[in-house]
């Protein structure tokens, strides 16, 4: 069974672009987590998305935004990007029960300069 | 704040020796995790302990649970090189809808 997939692997961007992350999850698995890890603030939860419906939202800026296909594939968008949006951006997919094991991807790097 | 508090930070120990980390949370849980890190790598999960479990064993892993301290422990035995990671613990609680993850500790394992 595949796992999860996340591309880009790594990027730079300047201040001011946007950027797009892709993800593809398990086959079968219908929730998909975007965290953003950085070494100050740790894994900070951005949001999920469960059967193409945004089910959980963290508590970042508008500027950060996602969605999800009907193939569960998801993809997360960051717009006019900040020197303080160089992380790692990670995703996790999962069958979708609350509180349940999530299955990460390796990450996309992110470097904004 | 994050719900999870990992202690310590980092710690270094040799190998053949155990390992105990230690997670301290804040609010009412269904289950923990603990999630491993190898560097600049996505996440693996280890182990998962429901509220009403005390201790939860996984080959050289074994995991306590103390609701009533709102705490939990990993512990890895007889530790090799290859165990250097940053250990997460990550918390259901029974008022949220998805997991939350503390800071990490990170584990150096000297051959």
């Amino acid at each position: 069974k595949a796992g999860v997939t996340q591309t880009p692997r790594y990027l730079i961007k300047t201040r001011g672009q946007q950027v797009t992350l892709s993800c593809s999850p398990i086959s079968g698995h219908r929730s998909v987590s975007w965290y953003q890890q950085t070494p100050g603030q740790g894994l900070q939860f951005l949001f999920e998305y469960f059967s193409e419906t945004q089910r959980n939202k963290g508590n970042f800026p508008g500027r950060f935004s996602g969605r999800q296909f009907s193939n569960s594939r998801s993809e997360m968008n960051v717009s006019t990007l900040e020197l303080g949006d160089s992380a790692l951006y990670l995703c996790a997919s999962s069958s979708g029960l609350v509180g349940g094991e999530l299955f990460f991807g390796e990450g996309s790097r992110l470097t904004v300069l | 704040s994050q719900q999870g508090e990992e202690d310590p930070q980092a710690l270094s120990i040799q190998e053949g020796e155990n390992a105990t980390m230690n997670c301290s949370y804040k609010t009412s849980i269904n289950n923990l995790q603990w999630y491993r890190q190898n560097s600049g790598r996505g996440l693996v999960h280890l182990i998962l302990i429901r509220s009403n479990e005390r201790e939860k064993h996984s080959g050289r892993l074994r995991v306590t649970l103390d609701t009533s301290k709102k705490s939990s422990s990993l512990l890895i035995t007889a530790s090799r090189a290859a165990d250097t990671a940053s250990y997460f613990c990550a918390t259901d609680l029974t008022s949220g809808s998805r997991l939350t993850f503390g800071e990490g500790t990170q584990l150096t394992v000297n051959p």
